[in-house]
C-alpha cells in the first residue's frame, strides 16, 4: 500500500531564516505531487505541483519554491521565512493521470 | 475558473442526530469531486468522491453524498453522527488538465453530546 512522509512534524524558524519542508511517497511511481499551505482558519491553497522529476508548477507568486530531486519526493524551500509564512503545510500525491489526493500528516510552521 | 463554495463555516449538531454539509462548485465541464475530513493538527482523509454514473455516492465512516448538476451541489450526509465526527470537512473539485484540486474553505463540525 501507498504511504506519505512529511518531516519534520513540526518547526519554528526566525523571520529570515531559511527553510526545507520534506516530502516522500512509498509504494507507488511516478506520482504526481503537490504542496499545499493552510492558513489558520482558512481552507487549502494549492502552491506547487509536480507531475515528474525537474518539473514544477507554482500556482502562486511567493517566496517559496519547490524541488523534485527523485520520483517519490518533493521538497518545499525557502531562503528567506516571512512572518506570513507561518501555516500548515501538507503535501498530497495522486496516481498518474488521477485525480484523487492523498495527504500526509502535515508540518506546522510557525515564523517568529 | 472552478470555484468551491462551502456556506456553512460552523454547524453543530447533537450526537445522533442527522448531518448534511453543504457543498456548491463551479466548474465549466464535468466535475469531479471530492469530500476530505481533517482532524484538528492532521492531514486531510478523503471521505468518498464522486466520477461519473451514480449521483448518490458511500464513502467511509458512514457519509454518503450525492451530486445534482441543476444546482451544482454536492452535499454530504450521515444519517446519525457520532462524537468522534466532530473535525472538518472539505468540499473540492477537480478535473482533467491541471490535475489539481480547488477546496472550498471548510465546515467545521462540532457535535453536542
Amino acid at each position: 500500500s501507498q504511504t506519505i512522509h512529511q518531516w519534520p512534524a513540526t518547526l519554528v524558524q526566525p523571520v529570515g531564516s531559511p527553510l526545507s519542508l520534506e516530502c516522500t511517497v512509498e509504494g507507488t511511481s511516478n506520482p504526481n505531487l503537490y504542496w499545499y499551505r493552510q492558513a489558520a482558519g482558512r481552507g487549502l491553497q494549492l502552491l506547487f505541483y509536480s507531475v515528474g522529476i525537474g518539473q514544477i508548477s507554482s500556482e502562486v507568486p511567493q517566496n517559496l519554491s519547490a524541488s523534485r530531486p527523485q520520483d517519490r519526493q518533493f521538497i518545499l524551500s525557502s531562503k528567506k521565512l516571512l512572518l506570513s509564512d507561518s501555516g500548515f503545510y501538507l503535501c498530497a500525491w495522486s496516481a498518474p493521470y488521477t485525480d484523487t489526493q492523498y495527504f500526509g500528516p502535515g508540518t506546522r510552521l510557525t515564523v517568529l | 475558473a472552478q470555484s468551491v463554495t462551502q456556506p456553512d463555516i460552523h454547524i453543530t449538531v447533537s450526537e445522533g442526530a442527522s448531518l448534511e454539509l453543504r457543498c456548491n462548485y463551479s466548474y465549466g465541464a464535468t466535475p469531479y469531486l471530492f469530500w476530505y475530513v481533517q482532524s484538528p493538527g492532521q492531514g486531510l482523509q478523503l471521505l468518498l468522491k464522486y466520477f461519473s454514473g451514480d449521483t448518490l455516492v458511500q464513502g467511509i465512516k458512514g457519509f454518503e453524498a450525492e451530486f445534482k448538476r441543476s444546482q451544482s451541489s454536492f452535499n454530504l450526509r450521515k444519517p446519525s453522527v457520532h462524537w468522534s465526527d466532530a473535525a472538518e470537512y472539505f468540499c473540492a473539485v477537480g478535473g482533467t488538465g491541471r490535475r489539481a484540486l480547488t477546496f472550498g474553505s471548510g465546515t467545521r463540525l462540532q457535535v453536542q453530546p
